[in-house]
């Protein structure tokens, strides 16, 4: 199993700020995945976290609005850029696991984000 | 294209019922996985199940159970003798594992809502 242990749990900000958001596993791992999930709504991938390269983005998510740092094999950001009330959201982070047991991915608490 | 639908966006049963939550899924692939993963109000994601497309066993956990059609692609979940705990969001999910990552498309949720 993986821990994972996201921060901040919350934050209200304001409009044009950015916001960068920790996500600190208590293992190795290869694959990180950060996604979003906005009010009342599912959960959508917004990028893949491998270290020692760029991050891939899905469709519709872009660096420049989401960079994303992976230093080390337990660490990663997620930085939310020149916010806006659309970026309201709670963003989860979560990590694939190596392990032989079924649950694969791992989520963290999420950080539950408001922008005023 | 990858996709997955949960029809049911809310149901509200009386304690003790049974009750199943649909999910219907699409996908080219011959190998794949599916899941579902519990929101209760708090906001953590709960892993449930993992199945891989290859194992069309049904799977039964105390008082859930699950059915899997890949003549339907569908992966229903039904929970027996319903409880007010069980009240949370259920998103089903699917996993095409073909470049090993587990990148998960979820599909919109079905709010249950469990009355005493």
């Amino acid at each position: 199993s993986a821990v994972i242990s996201q921060k901040p749990s919350r934050d209200i900000c304001q409009r044009g700020t950015s916001l960068t958001i920790q996500c600190q596993v208590d293992s190795q791992v290869t694959m990180m995945f950060w996604y979003r999930q906005q009010p009342g709504q599912s959960l959508t991938l917004i990028a893949t976290a491998n270290q020692g390269s760029e991050a891939t983005y899905e469709s519709g998510f872009v660096i420049d609005k989401f960079p994303i740092s992976r230093p080390n094999l337990t660490f990663s950001t997620l930085t939310v850029s020149n916010m806006s009330p659309e970026d309201s959201s709670i963003y989860l982070c979560s990590v694939e696991s190596t392990g032989a047991g079924p649950e694969k991915l791992f989520f963290g608490s999420g950080t539950q984000l408001s922008v005023l | 294209a990858q996709k997955v639908t949960q029809a049911q966006t809310e149901i509200s049963v009386v304690e003790k019922e049974d009750v199943t939550l649909d999910c219907v899924y699409e996908t080219r692939d011959t190998t794949y996985y599916l899941f579902w993963y519990k929101q209760p109000p708090s906001g953590e994601l709960v892993f449930l199940i993992r199945r891989n497309s290859f194992d069309e066993q049904n799977e039964i956990s105390g008082r859930y159970s699950w059915n899997f059609q890949k003549s339907t692609s569908s992966f229903n979940f039904t929970i027996t003798a319903s409880q007010v705990v069980d009240s949370a969001v259920y998103f089903c999910a699917l996993s095409e594992h073909g470049d090993s990552s587990y990148k998960l498309i979820f599909g919109s949720g079905t709010r249950l809502l469990v009355r005493p």
